[in-house]
């Protein structure tokens, strides 16, 4: 029943430092999402992969990295953390294209200071 | 491009009223539209969806949303609210036949019931 997972819940952060989130889904998923969620502005999309070794941009790519070596994991990359990148982090997958429902994990809040 | 609106940031209702959120969505044909709730702390939950068909559909928690192609709307509603479903409620809205770049959401309402 895990569905998918979100590694690490909490994180503080220096200025420039790095990090990668983990996300791990369990259902044979081939869509997965990244998502950043800002207080009042909704969920704005990051990265998305439709499979294994492909992925592309969202809405808000800029210094942020993905990548899709297998169809149950998709990382998420910061390289050089800035506090605009504060914010909660959150990993999705559905089982078709972007017309299904997406599965969310429970999230990463990510503190840059 | 597809767009969501939900133009109530905050909503407060008192325990045991009805609710009803709401939701209007651009889009040039028949879009497929969602309701996620988020519970403080947690990932978003789907609700309900709609896809075509009967335009009135039901959700888990009691929920139900009707489609209302004339308005573009999408309503969330509940005829008896209860303390638990205080939350953030997510409209979203996915374009028929694909998009891999998967759903676009409103910025939410956050609903507050007063004991």
């Amino acid at each position: 029943n895990a569905g998918v997972t979100q590694t690490p819940k909490f994180r503080i952060l220096k200025i420039g430092q790095s990090m990668t989130l983990q996300c791990t889904q369990d259902m044979n998923h081939n869509y997965m999402y990244w998502y950043r969620q800002d207080p009042g502005m909704g969920l704005k999309l990051i990265y998305y992969s439709v499979g294994a070794g492909i992925t592309d941009k969202g809405e808000v790519p800029n210094g942020y990295n993905v990548s899709r070596s297998t169809t149950e994991d998709f990382p998420l990359r910061l390289e050089l953390a800035a506090p605009s990148q504060t914010s909660v982090y959150f990993c999705a997958s559905s089982s078709g294209q972007g017309n299904q429902p997406q599965h969310f994990g429970d999230g990463t809040r990510l503190s840059i200071l | 491009a597809q767009s969501v609106t939900q133009p109530d940031i905050h909503i407060t209702v008192s325990e045991g009223a009805s609710l009803e959120l709401r939701c209007n969505y651009s889009y040039g044909a028949t879009p497929y539209l969602f309701w996620y709730v988020q519970s403080p702390g947690q990932g978003l939950q789907l609700l309900l969806k709609y896809f075509s068909g009967d335009t009135l559909v039901q959700g888990i928690k009691g929920f139900e949303a009707e489609f209302k192609r004339s308005q573009s709307s999408f309503n969330l509603r509940k005829p008896s609210v209860h303390w638990s479903d205080a939350a953030e409620y997510f409209c979203a809205v996915g374009a028929k036949g694909g998009g891999a770049d998967g759903l676009t959401f409103g910025k939410g309402t956050h609903l507050i019931i007063q004991p």
